[in-house]
Formats: structure tokens, sequence, C-alpha cells
């Protein structure tokens, strides 16, 4: 059993640079979320999909966020023109969602440096 | 906002049991307690949940008061491994996302 996969675990990069982090979610888990974490801090909600629809985006997703889901399989998540605030943890997350009892599985995160 | 508070922190003497509180006093009568843990350097990992029985599976047992304002995630016989930051999060079953607050920081010590 494979779980949530994230690519890469690691990102180091320059102010204004543009960068896509990608997730592979469990195998037939129809919902995939994105998280942010920052040190200290619990992760915080960034956006969600079911299948290849987005259904909520949060408010720290600034425009220069953007996700797709484009067949309802893997995830991207890319950061444009990038800031030294958005340095963080991006998780990825994945469930199989029928209504009760929904349970994400996390993957290891990729980290974020913006020198 | 999490809908939860917890201790900031805590510890615990390796092989005694780990208590772990959460209030949860705003709680919708729909609404799910969930438990998750966060090891060092790993994403969060689940690790129980329930609506209003107590709960116990092969990680820990989830103990919720009959007014549902609180509740208490057990680990029986802790072990250094179960070191960790652990999340109470409460959410509708039809929620959109979990809440994650700060959580606690437990320490197992030898």
């Amino acid at each position: 059993d494979t779980g949530v996969s994230q690519d890469p675990r690691h990102k180091i990069t320059k102010r204004g640079q543009n960068v896509t982090f990608r997730c592979d979610p469990i195998s037939e888990h129809n919902r995939l979320y994105w998280y942010r974490q920052t040190l200290g801090q619990g992760p915080e909600f960034l956006t969600y999909f079911q299948n290849e629809a987005q259904l909520e985006k949060s408010r720290l997703l600034s425009d220069r966020f953007s996700a797709e889901r484009p067949k309802g399989s893997f995830s991207t998540l890319e950061i444009q023109r990038t800031e030294q605030g958005d340095s963080a943890m991006y998780l990825c997350a994945s469930s199989l969602y029928r209504g009760r009892n929904e349970k994400l599985f996390f993957g290891s995160g990729t980290q974020l440096s913006v020198l | 906002d999490a809908k939860t508070t917890q201790p900031t922190s805590m510890d615990c003497a390796e092989g005694r049991a780990a208590n772990l509180p959460c209030n949860h006093s705003t709680i919708s009568g729909n609404e799910y307690v969930y438990w998750y843990r966060q090891i060092h350097s790993q994403g969060p990992q689940y690790i129980i949940h329930g609506l209003k029985n107590n709960e116990t599976n092969e990680m820990a047992s989830l103990i919720i008061t009959e007014d549902r304002k609180s509740s208490t995630l057990i680990l029986p016989h802790a072990t250094l491994r179960d070191t960790a930051v652990y999340y109470c999060i409460v959410r509708a079953p039809y929620g959109q996302n979990f809440v994650f607050g700060p959580g606690t920081r437990l320490s197992v010590l030898p």
C-alpha cells in the first residue's frame, strides 16, 4: 500500500522565482487537500479537490498560488513570484470521502525555502 | 479558527499511560472529534475519531465526556516513539476541511 507521495521533499529557490510541487494521492482516493505549515504552528488549510473539482480555497491562497488536479489523480501546487514569507512546509493529504468517517492521510511534505 | 483548546505541552514517563486532554465546549451535535499526531519532519498521522461513544483502536483510546464538551486521548503504554505533537480537531461529517490548532507537544521521557 503506497501512501501519499510528494515531490520534491525539499526546494530552495530565490525570491521572485516560480515553484511547482506535485502530490500523488493514495490510489482511489477522491479527495485531495493542500496545507501549509510554518515552524511551531499546526497545518493551515489552503485548498481541496473532490475528484478534479476544486471545492474550496482559503483566504491564505493568494492569486500567486494555483492548484490543479487535472484528471482527478495527482495534483500540483504552483507558487508564482515567490516571497520569503512563502517559506514553509507544504503538505498534501488525500481521503476516500463517503460522507462520514473521512480520514486524511498525509504525505511527508515539501519544505520550501525562499532566499 | 480551531474549535478546540489543548495544553501546549505535556511530559509522560515511558511505559506509563499518556492522557491528553482537549476542550471543545462549543461542539455541535453532529461534529466528530478527531485526533492526529505529527512526529518531527513527517506529515500528520490519523489516530482515532469518535462522535459520542468511547472508541479504541490499536493505537489509542478516545474518551468523550457525556456532554461532549471535552475529550481525552489515552496512549496506554507510551514509548519514546510516541513523542510528537498531538492535534485534537472537531469537524462536522460533511465539513469542508480539517482545522488544526497548535496542538499539544508530548514528550515521552525515558
